[in-house]
């Protein structure tokens, strides 16, 4: 079964460096995300991604943060200078359609990666 | 500001027996809602959902009722199985945001033999 994978599963950074996150979504998905989780609190949506450009973002996605598709397998995400605030679990996901009410458009959701910003 | 609550963080059943997990919301333009299961060090996977013009939708085991009047929709389990141990997600969608999903902070249920 196709599934979305995120490497690295953790990442150790010090604070103000730069970290990108990688992830391979479903291959013939269009649409891709990213959300983080901090302990103890909910999954928060930071993007979307659809045809090369940013078609959603929250306001936790400041200037900050940035995404790519480099090619034509990974999407990332990248911290340019990390804050001890930025430490979570960061969720990839994609999904082969735009969402409608009438069929949704579920996220299929990668295994996470654990940012660690000391 | 938590649109969408999940006011039960664990929920204990035993096996066989009916799992009910709740979740209400606050905003009332979110029109689609979703299910997620999440076992630990995987990410979350889609369960079920539910469109706003329906009250109820069901796969298999699982029953998700909505009652938009109340601002509230539950995920029934039935039967409960030791494999549905899991942290149980529920996620909203606003009408016309586009892709964001809101989530609650979750419920573990555990289902004991």
């Amino acid at each position: 079964e196709p599934e979305v994978t995120q490497t690295p599963s953790h990442q150790v950074t010090q604070m103000g460096q730069e970290v990108i996150l990688r992830c391979v979504p479903i291959s013939n998905h269009l649409y891709f995300y990213w959300y983080r989780q901090i302990l103890g609190q909910k999954v928060e949506f930071l993007v979307s991604f659809y045809n090369n450009e940013i078609s959603e973002k929250s306001e936790i996605f400041d200037d900050q943060f940035s995404v790519e598709r480099p090619d034509g397998s990974n999407f990332t995400l990248k911290i340019r200078s990390t804050k001890l605030e930025d430490s979570a679990m960061y969720f990839c996901a994609s999904s082969s359609r735009a969402f409608r009410v009438e069929w949704g458009g579920e996220q299929f959701f990668g295994p996470g990666t654990r940012l660690t910003v000391l | 500001d938590q649109q969408v609550k999940q006011n039960s963080p664990s929920l204990s059943v035993q096996e066989g027996r009916i799992s009910i997990l709740n979740c209400d919301y606050t905003n009332s333009m979110f029109d689609y809602f979703l299910w997620y299961k999440k076992y630990p060090a995987e990410g979350p996977t889609f369960l079920i959902s539910i469109s706003s013009i329906k009250d109820k939708n069901e796969d298999g085991r699982f029953t998700v009722f909505l009652n938009k009047s109340a601002k509230h929709l539950s995920l029934h389990i039935v039967p409960s199985q030791p494999g549905d141990s899991a942290v149980y997600f529920c996620a909203a969608r606003e009408t016309n945001s586009g892709y964001a999903l809101n989530f609650g902070k979750g419920t573990s249920l555990l289902v004991t033999p």
